[in-house]
């Protein structure tokens, strides 16, 4: 199985701040990753796929690149709704393994 | 639009079974795999397996495999995630969600709103 190693775990930071997260695949995966946030109570929304494509309705200020084994979604100006858990997914191969998540909070 | 919308909470207790079921509108729901995904509570997320609608074929995670069984049901647009022989950690959200890809990837979208199955004695 293809193991998604997340970083941090958590983050703490303020309204305006540049935020990154990283995420990297055991193997390669090529572009074959996915990036979804998601609030409490509440199912992940995508966000990001194929590694850097924005999902229509995303805001721009997301944006995620990488490539093989390494990938980065970057928030660049935080806004309070972006407080939140972001995971990490590969559908490269079977099983399609998430990351750990990353919890972004308020600082 | 497209919607996943799954059925309701369920209380079980230790060995008995769980039918989790996903309605699907606003696609053709013959053209796109259906993946399952749970989460025990304060935890990450875990991939289970996916069903294809049009054949009816499924494939499972290997820590799944001899507990679950994906099916479904095209006139109503409907799929099913049953585990058996549940365990108290089995206690989790689990969401349906459907597939998508392109030449660069592919992503789950939208998910179902998520079935909360509780084992307790």
């Amino acid at each position: 199985d293809i193991q998604m190693t997340q970083s941090p775990s958590s983050v703490s930071a303020s309204v305006g701040d540049r935020v990154t997260i990283t995420c990297r695949a055991s193997q390669g995966i090529s572009t074959w990753l996915a990036w979804y946030q998601q609030k409490p109570g509440k199912a992940p929304k995508l966000l990001i796929h194929g590694s850097s494509s924005l999902q229509t309705g995303v805001p721009s200020r997301f944006s995620g690149s990488g490539s093989g084994t390494d990938f980065t979604l970057t928030i660049s100006s935080l806004q309070p709704e972006d407080f939140a858990i972001y995971f990490c997914q590969q559908t490269d191969s079977f099983p399609h393994t998430f990351g750990g998540g990353t919890k972004v909070a308020i600082k | 639009q497209v919607q996943l919308v799954q059925s309701g909470a369920e209380v079980k207790k230790p060995g008995a079974s769980v039918k989790v079921s996903c309605k699907a509108s606003g696609y053709t729901f013959t053209d796109s795999y259906l993946h399952w995904v749970r989460q025990a509570p304060g935890q990450g997320l875990e991939w289970m397996g996916w069903i294809n609608p049009n054949s009816g074929g499924a494939r499972y995670a290997q820590k799944f495999q001899a507990r679950v069984t994906m099916t479904r049901d095209t006139s109503i647009t409907t799929a099913y995630m049953e585990l058996s022989r549940l365990k108290f950690d089995d206690t989790a959200v689990y969401y349906c969600a459907k597939y998508n890809s392109d030449s660069y990837g592919g992503w789950f979208d939208p998910w179902g709103q998520g079935t909360l199955v509780t084992v307790s004695s």
